[in-house]
Order: C-alpha cells, then sequence, then structure tokens
C-alpha cells in the first residue's frame, strides 16, 4: 500500500533555533514530492516540489532534500520564526497523490 | 484573482439532514478535488474532477456527490449527514492532477 510517514507528530522550538521534519515514503510509481504549510484554519501552501533528479531545493528559510533511493525526503528550517509555527505536510505524487498527517511545529519566543 | 474559495466556512447538521458546500475557482484549472481533513489523519480525497462533467471517486466517497457542470464550480453535497462526516473539508484545484494543488479556506462542518 502506498504510504506517506512523517515525523516528528509535533515539534516545540525556541525562535531562532534550526529544525528538520521528516518524511519516509513507499509510494511507487514516484512522481514527485511537495512540501506544504498549513497555517491554523487555513489550507494548505505549497512551499517545495522535488523531482526524481533533484536533491536539495531551498525556498528562502526552507530547504528541502530527496533521497529517492532510500524514499525519504525531509524539511529543514533555519533561523525558525514565530510565523512558521504550523503544520507542515508532506505529499507524494506518482499514480495518484499521498497525504501524510503532517508535523505539528510550534515556535516559541 | 480570487483563487478558491469556499463556502460556507462553518457549518452545524443534524444527523440526517443534508446539504451542500461549494467550491469555486478562478484560475481555470481542469482538476479540482475535495478532501476531508481529521486529527491525526492526512488529507484524504473524497472525489475528483479531471474536467467539466467528468467525476470520480477517491478513497472516502461514501456518504457524499460531487457533479462538474462548470470548470469553475464543484460542489459537494451530503446527502444524509452523520456524525462520522464530522470533519474539515477543503476544496482544492490544480491544472493536472499531480501538479501543485491550490487549497480553499475550507468548511468545518459539524453533525450532531
Amino acid at each position: 500500500k502506498n504510504q506517506v510517514e512523517q515525523s516528528p507528530q509535533s515539534l516545540i522550538i525556541l525562535e531562532g533555533k534550526n529544525c528538520t521534519l521528516q518524511c519516509n515514503y513507499t509510494v511507487s510509481p514516484f512522481s514527485n514530492l511537495r512540501w506544504y504549510k498549513q497555517d491554523t484554519g487555513r489550507g494548505p501552501v505549497s512551499l517545495t516540489i522535488m523531482t526524481f533528479s533533484e536533491n536539495t531545493k531551498s525556498n528562502g528559510r526552507y530547504t528541502a532534500t530527496l533521497d529517492a533511493d532510500t524514499k525519504q525526503s525531509s524539511l529543514h528550517i533555519t533561523a525558525s520564526q514565530l510565523s512558521d509555527s504550523a503544520s507542515y505536510i508532506c505529499v507524494v505524487s506518482g499514480d495518484d497523490m499521498r497525504f501524510g498527517a503532517g508535523t505539528r511545529l510550534t515556535v516559541k519566543p | 484573482n480570487a483563487g478558491v474559495t469556499q463556502t460556507p466556512k462553518f457549518q452545524v447538521l443534524k444527523t440526517g439532514q443534508s446539504m451542500t458546500l461549494q467550491c469555486a475557482q478562478d484560475m481555470n484549472h481542469e482538476y479540482m478535488s475535495w478532501y476531508r481533513q481529521d486529527p491525526g489523519m492526512g488529507l484524504r480525497l473524497i472525489h475528483y474532477s479531471v474536467g467539466a462533467g467528468i467525476t470520480d471517486q477517491g478513497e472516502v466517497p461514501n456518504g457524499y456527490n460531487v457533479s462538474r457542470s462548470t470548470t469553475e464550480d464543484f460542489p459537494l453535497r451530503l446527502l444524509s449527514a452523520a456524525p462520522s462526516q464530522t470533519s474539515v473539508y477543503f476544496c482544492a484545484s490544480s491544472y493536472l492532477r499531480n501538479n501543485e494543488q491550490f487549497f480553499g479556506p475550507g468548511t468545518r462542518l459539524t453533525v450532531l
């Protein structure tokens, strides 16, 4: 069964610190992997997209990595800000799209 | 561009009642979809459409109907609401099925 597993489920960090969120998947065939940010009470918004041939992609303070051999991706957030508090959802596309349950990140002052 | 709009934002129903959740997009996207989001679970696909006049079932279609008479609109109908349908519902659109999804703000539905 195609699955997307994210860890940790939740994370609390202090403002200014870095953090890394993980996404493991078994989706096959693989087309692309996206990270979405979902603020409380809002719909998800795309942060990055990774295709099979890409290892790293940055979007400001967000850096996504992909290891297609081990079927793992990570989202690294640098110098966290209070506005980074949100859920981060990993979505893997193949024949269809599969959503991870998300990581709830809280950034405290 | 308004993007993807959904109405209502909040709704409370009694068991057995029916209602329609509205979704519209102004980006001329062919692909539209409905998801439900429950605590601790990923977004689950209810129904989707690859173009006007074409709809298909997703992962959790039971108890829901959809239609796509125009490119812009994709309403979701609850036929006879049940407490298990208490959830947050998101409509999304994209150019193609596996492209970036643009999500609406969601509808929080409570069924008593």
